[in-house]
Parts: structure tokens; C-alpha cells; sequence
């Protein structure tokens, strides 16, 4: 069965540090995609990044990257130079390709706080 | 706006009675999913539909749980004689390609 887990339940740093949110999945398939979503308090989720399997580079925008090892099933996600607006609840998912569907499984979730 | 919308925002209700939540999918998208999320969890997979075809449902869908779509518009999610359990955030999301886009929830509080 798909897993993802994120280990971290809460972060809090202060605004400007750079910080790095851990993701973990299991999976049996070679083929799959890999998001992160970010969920602002007032509960829409917003869709940051996909990422399918074969592709293992990895990706910069702005003040965000994100690190895909295959080797060690993470997906991870790095603020640079944090905001206050960062502040949110940020989901790692896992999702098979051959759906097609994007039926995802969410991990649990990490509560990033950035204090001023 | 012309995100997905979902309504009621917020429902209380009594145990043992029914409710209903409402999405509207983005207009073009043919595919529409409902998640439940409970207090601090990942959202879970409940059903999906491909226009009005329901084409699969997750096994946390009790027989008090009926979700359609007719006319492969906006989609309906029921639940019958309500518990506390049912208490959560109810997301539908809706993708034509790329990615799935969420509305910002309903949320059900049984008493």
C-alpha cells in the first residue's frame, strides 16, 4: 500500500531562516507523482509542486526547492529566507501514474510557523 | 471567482440527522474527487467521478455516505443519520489535466 509519511509535526523559526520540510513514501509502482500542497487557514488547499518519478532533478522557484531522492524515497521542501506568510499547513502526497486519476495519498501534514 | 466552490462553508448538526454539501467544479473539468480531512490529518480519498460516471469509491464511503453528479456539473455528497465520527472537513478538488484544485472546504461539526 502507498504511505507517506512527514515526520515533522510542527516547525516554528523565525522569519528569514531557511527551513526544510521532510517527506517520506512508500510505494510498490515505478511510476508515480509526488506533490506538495500548502493549506492557509482558511482550509483551500494550494498546489505547489508535481513531480513524476522519472524525473529526479531538482527544482527551484523562488524562495522555494524541492530535493527528490529515489534512493531514499524523499521529497523534500525547502523555504529560503522564510516569510511570515509562509506560515501555513504544508502536505506531502503521493499519487499513481496509471490512474490517472490523481487519487492522492496525503501524509499528515507539518504546521510551519514563522514568527516575526 | 472562478475556483472550485463549495457550500455550506460550516454545518452544525444533531446527531442522527442527514446533510448535504455542495461543490462546483470549475467548468471545464470533467473529473471532480471528494476528500474527507479530520483535525490534524492529510486529507483522505472518498470518491471520484469522471463527468456524471462515479467511477470509485474509497471503503471509508459507508452505506450512509452518497455522493452524485448529475449532468457531470456540480456534485452533491450526502450523509445519513449523522454521527459524531462524520465530524470533519469535507474537500472537493476537480482536474481536467495537471493538477487538482481544491475549494476551501465544508466543514461538518456533529454534536
Amino acid at each position: 500500500a502507498q504511505k507517506v509519511t512527514q515526520a515533522q509535526t510542527e516547525i516554528s523559526v523565525v522569519e528569514k531562516e531557511d527551513v526544510t520540510l521532510d517527506c517520506v513514501y512508500e510505494t510498490r509502482d515505478t511510476t508515480y507523482y509526488l506533490f506538495w500542497y500548502k493549506q492557509p487557514p482558511s482550509g483551500e488547499l494550494v498546489f505547489l509542486i508535481r513531480r513524476n518519478s522519472f524525473d529526479e532533478q531538482n527544482e527551484i522557484s523562488g524562495r522555494y526547492s524541492w530535493n527528490f531522492q529515489k534512493s531514499t524515497s524523499s521529497f523534500n521542501f525547502t523555504i529560503t529566507a522564510s516569510q511570515v506568510v509562509d506560515s501555513a499547513v504544508y502536505f506531502c502526497a503521493l499519487s499513481e501514474f496509471a490512474q490517472g486519476a490523481q487519487k492522492l495519498v496525503f501524509g499528515q501534514g507539518t504546521r510551519l510557523t514563522i514568527n516575526p | 471567482d472562478t475556483g472550485v466552490s463549495q457550500n455550506p462553508r460550516h454545518k452544525i448538526t444533531k446527531r442522527g440527522q442527514n446533510v448535504t454539501f455542495r461543490c462546483d467544479p470549475i467548468s471545464e473539468h470533467n473529473r471532480l474527487y471528494w476528500y474527507r480531512q479530520t483535525l490534524g490529518q492529510g486529507p483522505e480519498f472518498l470518491t471520484y467521478f469522471q463527468n456524471e460516471a462515479q467511477l470509485e469509491k474509497s471503503r471509508l464511503l459507508s452505506d450512509r455516505f452518497s455522493a452524485e453528479r448529475p449532468k457531470g456539473s456540480f456534485s452533491t455528497l450526502e450523509i445519513q443519520r449523522t454521527e459524531q465520527g462524520d465530524s470533519a472537513m469535507y474537500l472537493c478538488a476537480s482536474i481536467l489535466t495537471g493538477e487538482l484544485f481544491f475549494g476551501e472546504g465544508s466543514r461538518l461539526t456533529v454534536l
